[in-house]
């Protein structure tokens, strides 16, 4: 695809759901970054997958939040038993490779997670 | 680890005066400072970056410095237009080797340019 695609772009659960973030990153781009913006907040490092290597998982905030890559293209984001912390714009980027100064991040516009 | 401070939260200018977004970092080992823009809706877009081997880069009306030794960089945006209201974010990297872990953000700057 033109970019880094990511659905659904907006979604509303209830406390003590389950919830499913999808990305879809560039062709061919071997790295792929998950991130959470909360409000008036930067961009919080969740989990990180570089190829068919273990993912990088120290950002992920508790044993709530998973992530997967599957065939190293498409990556789900679970949530289990969302809370109302949990609210935030979820952000998925993918670059060509893992060396941050010499591979460009693009991102996608986001998924709205809001926790009623 | 790395803490990446960002000033100031919002930033109200003129339309054809110049902006100044500063930053500070914590760890000397980062060596990598890129600088992103959100527009509303939009994920953030990689606009500028500089490694801690150069003093100074520019693209066109984009300018960043770096002071390694006070460790802070700053992002100027000159002759500024309505296009470039957003939100900009700093970021820091402990390392060029790979792992998501080496970049930092700021907490972003609102830009509003005044017509």
């Amino acid at each position: 695809g033109a970019g880094v695609s990511q659905s659904p772009s907006n979604k509303v659960t209830e406390k003590g759901k389950d919830v499913e973030l999808r990305c879809d990153p560039i062709s061919g781009h071997t790295a792929l970054y998950w991130y959470r913006q909360s409000l008036g907040q930067g961009l919080e490092f969740l989990i990180y997958f570089q190829g068919n290597s273990a993912p990088d998982k120290s950002g992920l905030p508790s044993d709530r939040f998973s992530a997967e890559r599957t065939g190293g293209s498409v990556s789900t984001l679970t949530i289990q038993r969302t809370q109302q912390e949990d609210s935030a714009v979820y952000l998925c980027a993918s670059s060509t490779g893992p060396v941050l100064a010499k591979n460009i991040q693009y991102f996608g516009a986001g998924t709205r997670l809001s926790v009623l | 680890g790395e803490n990446v401070e960002q000033h100031p939260s919002t930033l109200s200018v003129q339309e054809g005066d110049s902006a100044v977004i500063k930053c500070t970092y914590s760890d000397s080992a980062s060596n990598y400072f890129p600088w992103y823009k959100q527009e509303l809706g939009k994920g953030p877009q990689l606009i500028i970056d500089i490694r801690s081997n150069v003093g100074e880069k520019k693209d066109q009306r984009i300018a960043v410095t770096l002071n390694k030794t006070a460790k802070h960089f700053s992002l100027h945006i000159t002759e500024t237009q309505p296009e470039d209201s957003a939100v900009y974010f700093c970021a820091a990297s402990l390392r060029t080797g790979g792992g998501a872990d080496g970049l930092t953000f700021g907490k972003g700057t609102h830009l509003i340019i005044q017509p």
